[in-house]
This record gives C-alpha cells, structure tokens and sequence, in this order.
C-alpha cells in the first residue's frame, strides 16, 4: 500500500461548491503540506503543519482552509471553488525537516 | 528571498544519449537543501536525491549523476545513456535548514525517443 493517499484522484467541481481533499500518511511522519501545481509551473506550498497544533499559511493560501485531524490525516478545503483553482493538488509529509514524500496527486478541476 | 531556476524548459535527446539538466539557486542561508524530483507522465512525484549545503560532493546512482557547486550556485544532473522511461519532468526544489517548505523550479521536460 501507498505510504501518502490522497482522496479523491479526480474531482471535477463547479464554481462556488465547497470541496474538501483528503490525505493520509502511514509513514508516521509528523510533517504535512499541501502542495498545488499549474501546468508549466512549479509547486507551491499552499498550507504546512509541523504537528497536530500547529498549522501555517504558505505562499498561497488564500481561498484555502486546511484541518489536521490526526498525525496521519491533513485535508485542504476550498470553501468556495473558482476556475482558477483548477489545478494539480498534492500532500507530501516529511519527518522534521528531511526529505518530503509526494502524494499521488488529485486533479481538480472547476467548471 | 529563496529561487530555484531551471532554464531549459525543454530539452528532446535520442536514447543512448548523455543529458545534462541545468539547475541555478539563490539563496542568502549559509545551510540548505536541494533536491531533486522526477514527475513521469502519470504525474506523480518522486524523490530522487537531496543534498545538504555542507556536502559538495558530487554523487551518482547507476546512470544518474550530481554535481553540485556551491561557487557556482548549481546543482545539476546527468543522465547517462538516456532511456526512453527516463522521459518526464524534472523538479529541483531548495528548502531553508528548518525544512519549511520546498521552492520547486517550474521543471525540464525531458523527451527520450527511441
């Protein structure tokens, strides 16, 4: 089994729908980020959290909520979808600051 | 502030060929990593190397190499006898010591034909 899940693969949503994306870790890792990628772009880091308590905005975090909900769980909200949100969504976590394991990745689209 | 640039966007080599991925970041700590990750076409993301500021030497695994200059700001990676599984992009990200966050380079996409 995946060590990182992500929950759905493939969303297709519509313009003001609230939408939540799940991710899950078995690695026992007490790191969490949310991740979007634009198609020739890089990532971004959307929300990080360093243990249960402790969540922080990353370089684009508005229109996004984030919850983690255990060590292993951390799901990203969008409270409100608009189309420029349509991108490639992934959860990566990482012991301390050592190497960050990616997700699959969620697709999400927003009509 | 903290950039990664990757300055070929594309790059199309024949298998068997040798290829270089270009890798400049900027960064004002003293300790940090880099890293790199390969995103195949079926879009995930894996980890291939990280490297801590401290650590210039240069590494290879099988037909992957890595030369990281710090006089230089580069770290960049070498694919000898490409493959055609070898094709997707490829992401060399730089985090601060504390591991914060990754700063991703847009990314090479590499094309292998056979």
């Amino acid at each position: 089994d995946a060590d990182v899940t992500q929950t759905p693969r493939n969303r297709i949503t519509k313009t003001g729908k609230r939408i939540m994306l799940e991710c899950s870790q078995t690695k026992g890792h007490d790191r969490m980020y949310w991740y979007r990628q634009d198609p020739g772009l890089g990532l971004q880091l959307i929300y990080y959290s360093f243990d249960v308590k402790d969540i922080n905005k990353g370089e684009i975090s508005d229109g996004y909520s984030v919850s983690r909900q255990a060590q292993a769980k951390f799901s990203l909200s969008l409270e409100s979808a608009i189309p420029n949100q349509t991108a490639l969504y992934f959860c990566a976590t990482s012991q301390g600051a050592d190497t960050q394991y990616f997700g699959p990745g969620t697709r999400l689209t927003v009509l | 502030a903290q950039k990664v640039t990757q300055a070929q966007t594309e790059i199309s080599v024949v298998e068997k060929e040798d290829v270089t991925l270009d890798c400049v970041y900027e960064t004002r700590d003293t300790t940090y990593y880099l890293f790199w990750y390969k995103q195949p076409p079926s879009g995930e993301l894996v980890f291939l190397i990280r490297r801590n500021s401290f650590d210039e030497q240069n590494e290879i695994s099988g037909r992957y190499s890595w030369n990281f200059q710090k006089s230089t700001s580069s770290f960049n990676f070498t694919i000898t006898a490409s493959q055609v599984v070898d094709s997707a992009v490829y992401f060399c990200a730089l985090s601060d010591w504390a591991g914060t966050a990754l700063i991703f380079g847009k990314g090479t996409t590499l094309s292998v034909s056979s």
